[in-house]
C-alpha cells in the first residue's frame, strides 16, 4: 500500500476557478502535513503546512486536514495560469525527520 | 550564495565511473537530506543527516555513499551505478529543531540531473 496517495491528474481548471487537490495517507500516527509546488524542471517549493484538524488559509491557498479520515487537501482560489504545476503532498511519518511524498497531482489552469 | 546550492547541475557518467554530488546550505539548518526523483514516481527519501550524524538510510544500495562533514555540506558519492539510477537527485535542508511542523519544512536545492550510460 502506498504511504501517500494523490491523483496524478492532470486536473484542468479554467482561470478564476477553484482548484481542489486531494491526498490520503496511510500512517494514522502522522502529525504534520505539507503541500509543495513543483514547476517543470524546477525543485519543489513549500506552499504551506498544517498539523491541526480543520482549515488553514494563506492568501489564495487553503489547506484542509481530517485526521480521522486520513485526508488532506489543498484548495486554490482564483486559479491563475501561473499556478500550473505539479502539487506534492508530503507527510511527516514514522522515523526522525522522515517526510514522505506522494507522486503529485499535475494542475493545468487554462485561460 | 543563499539557500541550498547543488553541484553539478548535470552529470553524465558510465557505469564504471566514480563521481560525487555536492550540496551546500547557507540557511543555518541542522538537518540535510538526499532525495531521488524519477519520472512518474514520488520523491524517494535516501538519507537524512542531523548535526552531521546519519539518522536515516532508507534501504539505499551501497553504490550510493553519503558524507556529511559538517552541518552545511553534504555529499553523495557515486560508484558503479546502473542505468536505472538515472534521475534527479535533490538535496534539502531543514531547521531540525523541536517545536512543531515548522522545524521540518524542507528547503530544496535545484537538483543534480544524473544520467548513467
Amino acid at each position: 500500500q502506498k504511504e501517500v496517495e494523490q491523483n496524478s491528474g492532470p486536473l484542468s481548471v479554467p482561470e478564476g476557478a477553484i482548484a481542489s487537490l486531494n491526498c490520503t495517507y496511510s500512517d494514522r500516527g502522522s502529525q504534520s502535513f505539507f503541500w509543495y509546488r513543483q514547476y517543470s524542471g524546477k525543485s519543489p517549493e513549500l506552499i504551506m503546512f498544517i498539523y491541526s484538524n480543520g482549515d488553514k488559509e494563506d492568501g489564495r491557498f487553503t489547506a484542509q486536514l481530517n485526521k480521522a479520515s486520513q485526508y488532506v487537501s489543498l484548495l486554490i482560489r482564483d486559479s491563475q495560469p501561473s499556478d500550473s504545476a505539479t502539487y506534492l503532498c508530503a507527510v511527516l511519518s514514522g522515523g526522525y525527520n522522515k517526510l514522505i511524498f506522494g507522486a503529485g497531482t499535475r494542475l493545468a489552469v487554462h485561460p | 550564495e543563499t539557500g541550498v546550492t547543488q553541484t553539478p547541475r548535470h552529470l553524465v557518467m558510465g557505469m564504471t565511473n566514480k563521481k560525487s554530488l555536492k550540496c551546500e546550505q547557507h540557511l543555518g539548518h541542522n538537518a540535510m537530506y538526499w532525495y531521488k526523483q524519477s519520472a512518474k514516481k514520488p520523491l524517494e527519501l535516501m538519507f537524512v543527516y542531523s548535526l552531521e550524524e546519519r539518522v536515516e538510510n532508507n534501504s539505499v544500495p551501497s553504490r550510493f555513499s553519503p558524507e556529511c562533514p559538517n552541518s552545511s555540506h553534504l555529499f553523495l558519492h557515486l560508484h558503479t551505478l546502473q542505468p536505472e539510477d538515472s534521475a534527479l537527485y535533490l538535496c534539502a535542508s531543514s531547521q531540525d529543531r523541536t517545536g512543531g511542523a515548522g522545524a521540518n519544512v524542507l528547503t530544496f536545492g535545484a537538483g543534480s540531473r544524473l544520467t548513467v550510460l
